[in-house]
């Protein structure tokens, strides 16, 4: 049983680029969450789907950034302009579902994205 | 909103001997989670344990244990019998209670452990 997996695991990229960021979350699991990891710091929230919708995008920081998860599984992460304070790890995670009883959080590995 | 506090940014330990890491949250609801999540340099994030707010009773994982004051909102990982493999980032996180939509994870700033032989 694979885990939660993340491409690419590191991405160099240059202000202004526009970059993809993938999660390919466990079978089966219908809720996916995106995390953003400053260096040195926790994870914080950007945004959840449960589903192919996105059901809680409020901790994207703006419209720079943007998420699908169009047929339920596979999730991108897309970022436009990308500017030097976008440098950080995203972290993606999926659980079985969001609501009802507990479902534990399992992550990827994370992608290190580096703005030049 | 809900906050999460580590005031411990790095701790060290020698192996064999014990731990304990700080955590408090802010919270105005009553049902929730807690957890304390490790990260080692590959980045994985690993549960170590998780703790109901209704229960009174301290969650225990083998070597790791919490100690949950809820009126207090502390929630601390004592760490027996350290390893040399528990060296790593050790995060606090909340959660909202099962009932509610939106189960993001609000994490702490985080501590670094150093076990040292």
């Amino acid at each position: 049983g694979a885990g939660v997996s993340q491409t690419p695991s590191n991405k160099v990229t240059e202000k202004g680029k526009y970059v993809e960021l993938r999660c390919d979350p466990i079978s089966g699991h219908t809720a996916l969450y995106w995390y953003r990891q400053s260096l040195g710091q926790g994870p914080e929230f950007l945004i959840y789907f449960q589903g192919t919708g996105a059901a809680d995008d409020s901790g994207l920081p703006n419209d720079r950034f943007f998420a699908v998860r169009p047929e339920g599984s596979v999730s991108t992460l897309k970022i436009q302009r990308t500017e030097r304070g976008d440098s950080a790890v995203y972290l993606c995670a999926s659980s079985l579902r969001d609501r009802g009883s507990y479902n534990e959080q399992f992550f990827g590995p994370g992608t290190r994205l580096t703005v030049l | 909103a809900q906050t999460v506090t580590q005031s411990q940014p790095e701790m060290s330990v020698q192996e064999a001997e014990t731990v304990t890491l700080s955590c408090t949250y802010d919270t105005s609801e009553s049902d929730y989670y807690l957890f304390w999540y490790k990260q080692p340099p590959s980045r994985q994030m690993i549960l170590v344990i998780r703790q109901e707010a209704y229960k009174q009773q301290n969650a225990t994982e083998n070597r790791f244990s919490v100690n949950f004051q809820k009126a207090a909102k502390s929630f601390s990982l004592k760490i027996s019998d350290s390893q040399l493999g528990d060296a790593a980032m050790y995060f606090c996180a909340y959660r909202r209670g099962k009932e509610t939509s939106g189960s993001r994870l609000t994490f702490g700033e985080g501590t670094q452990l150093t076990v040292n032989p």
